[in-house]
C-alpha cells in the first residue's frame, strides 16, 4: 500500500516561529509536492522537487523554503511563521510518469499560528 | 500564467446525475486529471484525460475539449458518499519537470 506520510496532524506554533513541516513517501517517487489549502481557494503550490536537492518555486513561494536531502523526504520550513500561515498543508508525490500520472497525497498538517 | 476555476458548490439529489465543468488556462496543456477529496481526507485520483472526449470509469466519466480549455467531470447514480469535494489538475511544465496545478475545487453536496 502506498503511503506518504506527514509527521503531524495539527500543530499550532507561535509567530514568529520557526516551523518544519516534515513529508516521508515510501514509493521512490522523484516529484514530491507541498501545496496550502484554503477554502475557496483550492490547492495552491508552495514549493516542488524533482530530485535530490533539486526544487522549484510554486504559485506561493513566499515565507516558505524547503528542503529534500534525501528522495523519501521533503521538507517545508516557515521561515517566521505569521498568522496568514493558518493553514491546512499538504504534501504529494508523484513518479516522473507522463501528465497523467497520479499523484499520492498526505493526510494533511492543519497548522495554526497564533 | 496558469488557472484552473471551478464552481465552488454543487447540490444534487440521490441517483441523479452531475456535472462538475472545469475551465483552464495553462501555459503547456498536457492534459486535465480529476481528483476527488472527503472532508478531512487527502485528495485522491480519480481520472485523466490527455485527448478530446469522454472517458468513463464506472459510475464517472471525464471529459475533454482542448480546443475550448473547458473540461468536466460526470457522475451518475449519485451516492451519499459521493459527497466530497473535487479538484480538476493539469500538468503545466515548469523547468525540467512536471509542475502539479491544481483548481480551486467543487464542492458537491448529496441529499436523500
Amino acid at each position: 500500500d502506498v503511503k506518504v506520510t506527514q509527521s503531524s496532524r495539527y500543530l499550532v506554533k507561535r509567530t514568529g516561529e520557526k516551523v518544519f513541516l516534515e513529508c516521508v513517501q515510501d514509493m521512490d517517487h522523484e516529484n514530491m509536492f507541498w501545496y496550502r489549502q484554503d477554502p475557496g481557494l483550492g490547492l495552491r503550490l508552495i514549493y516542488f522537487s524533482y530530485d535530490v536537492k533539486m526544487k522549484e518555486k510554486g504559485d506561493i513561494p513566499e515565507g516558505y523554503s524547503v528542503s529534500r536531502e534525501k528522495k523519501e523526504r521533503f521538507s517545508l520550513i516557515l521561515e517566521s511563521a505569521s498568522t496568514n500561515q493558518t493553514s491546512m498543508y499538504l504534501c504529494a508525490s508523484s513518479s516522473l510518469g507522463g501528465a497523467g500520472t497520479e499523484a499520492f497525497f498526505g493526510q494533511g498538517t492543519r497548522l495554526t499560528v497564533v | 500564467g496558469q488557472s484552473l476555476e471551478q464552481p465552488s458548490e454543487v447540490t444534487a439529489v440521490e441517483g441523479a446525475i452531475v456535472q462538475i465543468n472545469c475551465t483552464y488556462q495553462t501555459s503547456g496543456f498536457y492534459g486535465l486529471s480529476w481528483y476527488q477529496q472527503h472532508d478531512g481526507g487527502a485528495p485522491t485520483f480519480l481520472s485523466y484525460n490527455a485527448l478530446d472526449g469522454l472517458e468513463e470509469t464506472g459510475r464517472f466519466s471525464s471529459f475533454l475539449s482542448r480546443s475550448d480549455s473547458y473540461g468536466y467531470l460526470l457522475l451518475q447514480e449519485l451516492q451519499m458518499k459521493d459527497s466530497a469535494s473535487y479538484f480538476c489538475a493539469v500538468r503545466d511544465r515548469g523547468g525540467a519537470t512536471n509542475k502539479l496545478i491544481f483548481g480551486t475545487g467543487t464542492l458537491l453536496a448529496v441529499q436523500p
